[in-house]
């Protein structure tokens, strides 16, 4: 068992719909949680970080961690045609200047106007 | 704009030559920069872990005579890899943290393609 596994998709979705993206973890060591939104070629950008469970807002985006379930989603919501990305999960089990980050394998997301 | 700078972003070379890839962090001091290696369609797989003026970290199953990482100083690491052959094409990122390791920066990429 890979220790992120994540739906690589792809999700195809209107534009304005909610979005919904999910990863499972096995290890659970992890406390630290984030996603990343990756354009076609390029470095990845982060989008959320949470430690721990619970939820996280930020604008369209809310970040999800049920460390119980090791469970972990990001929500869209009001989609756009720009939000069209790869959406990776990554996590640590530690923070400070030297943690590793494990990534999922990334959903590839389109936003038809 | 971005405060972590690979370069080059896009290189092509012959089979049996070497390929130096540049990470900068631009506006911040990096203790602690990460190389990965992307597939088409795959994950980010971390390569080794790269402490300023300290030998780098290799993962599991990375050949650190054939990657060879040098982070001489706190804004600058570089990726060598030595006698590439195509199935090392591949995209390669850097991604660098502050002193506080509260933020991990992600350079743009390289596209290394061997021919």
């Amino acid at each position: 068992q890979k220790e992120v596994e994540q739906d690589p998709g792809p999700l195809s979705v209107p534009e304005g719909a909610i979005v919904s993206l999910n990863c499972t973890y096995s290890n659970s060591a992890f406390q630290y949680f984030m996603w990343y939104r990756q354009y076609s070629r390029k470095g990845p950008e982060l989008l959320m970080y949470t430690y721990s469970s619970g939820n996280k807002e930020d604008g369209r985006f809310t970040a999800q961690v049920d460390k119980s379930s090791k469970y972990i989603s990001l929500f869209i919501r009001d989609s756009q045609p720009s939000d069209s990305a790869t959406y990776l999960c990554a996590m640590s089990d530690s923070g400070g200047s030297n943690y590793k980050l494990t990534f999922g394998k990334g959903t590839l997301l389109t936003v038809n106007p | 704009g971005a405060v972590v700078s690979q370069h080059p972003s896009r290189v092509i070379c012959k089979s049996g030559t070497s390929v130096k890839i540049e990470c900068r962090s631009l506006d911040f001091q990096a203790t602690t920069m990460f190389w990965y290696r992307q597939f088409p369609k795959q994950s980010l797989m971390l390569m080794a872990t790269s402490n300023e003026g300290s030998k780098a970290t290799y993962e599991q199953g990375v050949e650190k005579d054939k990657f060879l990482i040098n982070h001489a100083s706190l804004t600058l690491s570089t990726l060598t890899v030595t006698s590439a052959h195509p199935e090392d094409s591949s995209f390669y990122i850097c991604s660098a943290t502050n002193r506080a390791g509260n933020t991990i920066y992600f350079g743009e990429g390289s596209w290394l393609t061997v021919v």
